[in-house]
């Protein structure tokens, strides 16, 4: 079935590096959205992406909306100690079946 | 605090029982969503309702039931519970279900089936 293939799987960097991940897919997206995910805890959504090209930040992330459509992009910027964790794309297919579904997940470490 | 909530927090069950999970979404929202979330696995999405219809559909099982009631709170049924079950169940909210959507979590319902 359709998935959204993330990269990299996990990563270990130092406290302080600048970090990028990105999410593919094989068909085309209309919404992008970002998710952080604790041990045990539920997905907080990090960014929303609505437009082609478009590029939004919150706070010490920032999110781009591939202009294929097709992907998207996530950058941190100084990591921290907090910011462990997984971090998921997810966005609705466009076959019209609502259907939200969510990539294969990049696990953050930090080295401090 | 998403505004999520999903009750109970933790259930620990016998293999052939059934069970039932409970969510209330945030204030406003009409649409609630169900993922299952095995041990190191990503979020699989079960099912979703609007205003209290079904509006779309994952790979749930036929053991596997919900609805979304008047109130707009969402309980899942799992029943013939088998070890693989054990799993994050979570259930999401939004404004309206559409694909233009921001989906708000509840922090889920660990589920251990012995």
């Amino acid at each position: 079935g359709q998935q959204l293939n993330q990269s990299p799987q996990s990563m270990f960097i130092q406290e302080g590096e600048d970090v990028s991940m990105n999410c593919t897919s094989s068909s085309i997206f209309n919404t992008w959205l970002w998710y952080k995910q604790d041990p045990g805890e539920g997905p907080v959504l990090l960014i929303a992406l609505y437009k082609a090209g478009e590029l939004t930040s919150n706070g010490r992330l920032t999110a781009q909306f591939g202009i294929t459509r097709k992907d998207s992009f996530l950058n941190i910027s100084a990591s921290i100690p907090s910011d462990v964790g997984i971090y998921f794309c997810a966005g609705p297919l466009t076959s019209g079946t609502y259907k939200y579904i969510f990539g294969t997940g990049t696990r953050l470490k930090v080295l401090a | 605090d998403s505004g999520v909530t999903q009750t109970p927090k933790h259930l620990i069950t016998a293999t052939g029982q059934r069970v039932t999970l409970r969510c209330s979404p945030r204030s406003g929202d009409l649409s609630v969503y169900w993922y299952q979330q095995s041990l190191d696995q990503g979020l699989q999405f079960l099912i979703q309702y609007y205003n209290g219809e079904e509006r779309a559909k994952g790979n749930i099982l036929e053991r596997f039931s919900a609805q979304q009631f008047p109130d707009l709170h969402s309980e899942l049924n799992l029943s013939s519970l088998e070890l693989g079950d054990s799993a994050l169940y979570f259930c999401a909210s939004s404004v309206a279900g559409g694909t233009n959507e921001k989906l708000f979590f509840g922090s889920g319902t660990q589920l251990s089936v012995l």
